[in-house]
């Protein structure tokens, strides 16, 4: 069965610092993959996706970064990390393709607080 | 670009009674999916339901059900026999045919009384 593994799960960093958030999925191959950032109180928003190593889109303009070095690997990053950072953080994965009926499966999540 | 709207920030049921949660959205496309996640306070996320707009049939899984009205836009849930386990945030969610990304509304918080 697939899995999805995110960590680290909480993370409180200050203003200023790197950030290097990290998800692999187990049990599947070329998975889409996602990053969701959820503010307090808010709704899930679409960072990036991905459907291939190196393929990486963009939703949002932001100071954060998203990189697939591998099939089943995708890393959030960021250089400079900002208070409005803060938030938790969701990665998921779909089957790969454009299975639009598919869910998306979700991980544990990132709480990452900006000191 | 699609919008998933959730007028309902908070809401409370008894337990054993049933409650339904709203769901409108916009889009142009005829074609495409619908979900209900569940967000409980361990933060995963947790895949309820689903519906395809191509059906008419109203998705159904045990105490879980969508009223899908399509000309409105409309993709309620509906629990019923609510558990004190159903507490959680519930999020409706657009996924477009076309599209590999998901449009989430900002979610409702319901509490089970007891």
């Amino acid at each position: 069965s697939q899995t999805i593994h995110q960590w680290p799960a909480t993370l409180v960093q200050p203003v200023g610092s790197p950030l290097s958030l990290e998800c692999t999925v187990e049990g599947t191959s070329n998975p889409n993959l996602y990053w969701y950032r959820q503010a307090a109180g808010r709704g899930l928003q679409l960072l990036f996706y991905s459907v291939g190593i190196g393929q990486i889109s963009s939703e949002v303009p932001q100071n954060l970064s998203a990189s697939r070095p591998q099939d089943r690997q995708f890393i959030l990053s960021s250089k400079k990390l900002l208070l409005s950072d803060s938030g938790f953080y969701l990665c998921a994965w779909s089957v790969p393709g454009r299975v639009s009926n598919q869910p998306q499966h979700f991980g544990d999540g990132t709480r990452l607080s900006i000191l | 670009a699609q919008t998933v709207t959730q007028s309902q920030p908070e809401m409370s049921v008894q337990e054993a009674e049933t409650v339904t949660l709203s769901c409108t959205y916009d889009t142009s496309e005829s074609d495409y999916y619908l979900f209900w996640y569940k967000q409980p306070p361990s933060r995963q996320m947790i895949l309820v339901i689903r519906q395809e707009a191509y059906k008419q049939q109203n998705a159904t899984e045990n105490r879980f059900s969508v009223n899908f009205q399509k000309a409105a836009k409309s993709f309620s849930l509906k629990i019923s026999d609510s558990q004190l386990g159903d507490a959680a945030m519930y999020f409706c969610a657009y996924r477009s045919r076309a599209n590999n990304d998901m449009r989430f509304g900002a979610g409702t918080r319901l509490t089970v009384k007891p």
